[in-house]
């Protein structure tokens, strides 16, 4: 089976962009969709990206997917940043039985 | 609306068992699948299973088959995960989730479990 790896924790300024990578281990990152939850402290995940790029309706158009076969990772960039987006952002994709794999989670800090 | 209400907290014993109930509501139950997920105290998610409402079919992590069952009833909309010789490790909040194909488009509320003798 493959892993998912994301930084632990990443902190940027509002009005500015972030990006949060996640590498997947061995296989290719393009095999297989990869989704993106965000999680606010005490409150359930809620999906901002599902198959690689698109958003869920309701989800601003600041947050977007991509996928880059060269580092084999997916990446979620969040651009003007609103303090309201720090959050604990997971990735996520599949194996080859269908099981879904999460990436360990990246602490985003808006200060 | 569509919202996914799950049963209240739980304390159980180790070995024994939980089942947490999902109740659907405010769309066609069996159109959609429903996914587990969990989250132990301050740690990351954990994909449990996927069980599609329309026929039961299930598909089980790995970590956990054998000890896990999902089930449905599509007479009152309600997905069930029952976890069965319970660890101190399972002490965790869970999870459902409406799947339509690769999107999670709504999340329960969670349900915490305490495993503690």
């Amino acid at each position: 089976n493959f892993m998912l790896t994301q930084p632990h924790s990443v902190s940027e300024s509002p009005g500015k962009t972030v990006t949060i990578s996640c590498t997947r281990s061995s296989g290719s990152i393009a095999s297989n969709y990869v989704q993106w939850y965000q999680q606010r402290p005490g409150s359930s995940p809620t999906t901002v990206i599902y198959e690689d790029n698109q958003r869920p309706s309701g989800v601003p158009d600041r947050f977007s997917g991509s996928i880059d076969s060269s580092s084999n990772s997916a990446s979620l960039t969040i651009s003007g940043l609103k303090t309201e987006d720090e959050a604990d952002y997971y990735c996520q994709s599949y194996d080859s039985s269908n099981h879904w794999v999460f990436g360990g989670g990246t602490k985003l800090t808006v200060l | 609306q569509v919202q996914l209400v799950q049963s209240g907290a739980e304390v159980k014993k180790p070995g024994a068992s939980v089942k947490v109930s999902c109740k659907a509501s405010g769309y066609t139950f069996t159109s959609y699948g429903i996914s587990w997920v969990r989250q132990a105290p301050g740690q990351g998610l954990e994909w449990m299973g996927w069980i599609s409402a329309y026929n039961g079919n299930t598909n089980y992590a790995q970590k956990l088959q054998g000890r896990v069952t999902m089930t449905t009833d599509t007479s009152t909309s309600t997905a069930y995960m029952e976890l069965r010789s319970l660890r101190s490790d399972d002490t965790a909040v869970y999870y459902c989730a409406r799947v339509d194909y690769d999107l999670i488009d709504y999340w329960g509320q969670g349900t915490l479990v305490t495993v503690s003798s």
